[in-house]
């Protein structure tokens, strides 16, 4: 089965400051993929980034980043200079792709990020 | 291009009562995605349609949960005999689903959902 770990329910930042969201993932699909999606106050999910497991390089968008550990099972995300427009729910995701828990998205229970002037 | 949509954007029900959520695909994507949101939590997954295979219905959590696809059109999701526990936010996602060197690729888009009441 596949698990999606999100241990910080709320982050509360000054803006401009960094902050990094962390997720955890279990899996025994050899290939699949990982997600970030932005949820916010309007509720309506926004993607984010999708990385597949053989791809390891971090990859960096403007103000986010993302840092991709196997070795941990850590997909975490870092949004540098935080805005209050970065105030959201972030929803960190895995699938399985054909052969595993098939293209389903098992999802973390989230990280509320409040950032405040 | 258009994103996905659902309707209606509300739904307030009285227990018992059926109801019908409707979402209509990014055009041209081949798969689509139920998933439920219940307050402050993650999204589950429901069931999924790739297109004319038999649909991943492994999600839906009673028989009371049914959905219809045509086609790759139009994606009907259907509670009978609403209860207060089915309260919350559903939401439909739709993908472009490709398959490479035997792996997929296939990120959801992911529509404004359907908040449903259920009194």
């Amino acid at each position: 089965a596949q698990k999606v770990t999100q241990a910080q329910t709320e982050i509360s930042v000054v803006e401009k400051e960094d902050v990094t969201l962390d997720c955890v993932y279990e899996t025994r699909d050899t290939t699949y993929y990982l997600f970030w999606y932005k949820q916010p106050p309007s509720g309506e999910l926004v993607f984010l980034i999708r990385r597949n497991s053989f791809d390891e390089q971090n990859e960096i968008s403007g103000r986010y980043s993302w840092n991709f550990q196997k070795s941990t099972s850590s997909f975490n995300f870092t949004i540098t200079a935080s805005q209050v427009v970065d105030s959201a729910v972030y929803f960190c995701a895995l699938s399985g792709g054909v052969t595993g828990g098939g293209n389903k998205l098992t999802f973390g229970t989230g990280t509320q990020l409040k950032v405040e002037l | 291009g258009a994103g996905v949509s659902q309707s209606p954007s509300n739904k307030v029900t009285e227990k018992g009562k059926d109801v019908e959520l409707r979402c209509d695909p990014i055009s041209g994507h081949t798969a689509l995605y139920w998933y439920r949101q219940r307050l402050g939590q993650g999204l589950e997954f429901l069931i999924y349609f790739q297109g004319n295979s038999a649909p991943d219905k492994s999600g839906l959590p009673s028989d009371r949960f049914s959905a219809e696809r045509t086609g790759e059109s139009v994606s009907t999701l259907t509670i009978q005999r609403t209860q207060q526990e089915d309260s919350a936010v559903y939401l439909c996602a739709s993908s472009l689903f490709s398959t490479s060197g035997g792996t997929s690729t296939d990120t959801q888009y992911f529509g404004p959902g359907t908040r449903l009441t259920v009194l």
